[in-house]
């Protein structure tokens, strides 16, 4: 059973304008979300996150936004360049009692963003 | 700064074999873990560890063994390749027990093929 769930695939955008990237969650322990971006070929880069206490984190072109009660979250991208082209996964993770968080991934949404 | 190495970065490998994936980051992180990267599916931890002498299992660790003697090494070990372990590792490290306000710091990634 997917608990983080990336239901788009693949999402095109042309330059300059804005990209959504969304995710949803089962579980209603998750308190920490996190995004990665990745290139082909690297490593997953982290990118922005935000905790449940907020429903927006600000970084730049990146904003993350929560909504609890629907379990969801979304990634804005503003705007949109040609270097934006990643696959980009969610991350989410329950407070750990034992200190360690344990982040359950998404599958990915690949975006590419056109010239 | 190399922050987190991979080697190798591509390996083949015959049903029954055995081998070690190295993983080793210079940034005197606490954390370190492997995951693995199927289509379909997110990133799924295979194995932790919080600290030299401590690891633990993660969602799908059968097959793989670890050990962390120092701070700097995390390898993964594949006692007999099956070609169910087929699949692109990423090795991961953070500061702390993988805090959720910097996320991780990941190497390039393992492609592991098994015939």
């Amino acid at each position: 059973d997917q608990q983080v769930k990336q239901n788009s695939p693949s999402l095109s955008v042309q330059e300059g304008r804005i990209s959504i990237l969304n995710c949803d969650y089962t579980n209603s322990m998750f308190d920490y979300f996190l995004w990665y971006k990745k290139y082909p070929a690297e490593g997953p880069t982290f990118l922005i996150s935000i905790s449940s206490i907020k429903d927006k984190n600000e970084d730049g072109r990146f904003t993350v936004f929560l909504n609890k009660s629907a379990k969801h979250l979304s990634l804005h991208i503003v705007p949109s360049q040609p270097g934006d082209s990643a696959v980009y996964f969610c991350a989410a993770s329950a407070h750990p009692s034992s200190g360690t968080y344990k982040y359950i991934f998404g599958t990915g949404t690949r975006l590419k963003v056109l010239a | 700064n190399a922050g987190v190495t991979q080697t190798p970065k591509f390996q083949v490998l015959k049903t029954g074999q055995s081998m070690t994936l190295q993983c080793a980051q210079d940034m005197n992180h606490e954390y370190m873990s492997w995951y693995r990267q199927d289509p379909g599916m997110g990133l799924r931890l295979i194995h932790y560890s919080v600290g030299a002498g401590i690891t633990d299992q993660g969602e799908v660790p059968n097959g793989y063994n670890v050990s962390r003697s120092t701070t700097e090494d995390f390898p993964l070990r594949l006692l007999s390749a099956a070609p169910s372990q087929t699949s692109v590792y990423f090795c991961a490290s953070s500061y702390g027990g993988g805090g959720w306000r910097h996320g991780y710091t990941f190497g390039s990634g393992t492609r592991l093929t098994v015939v």
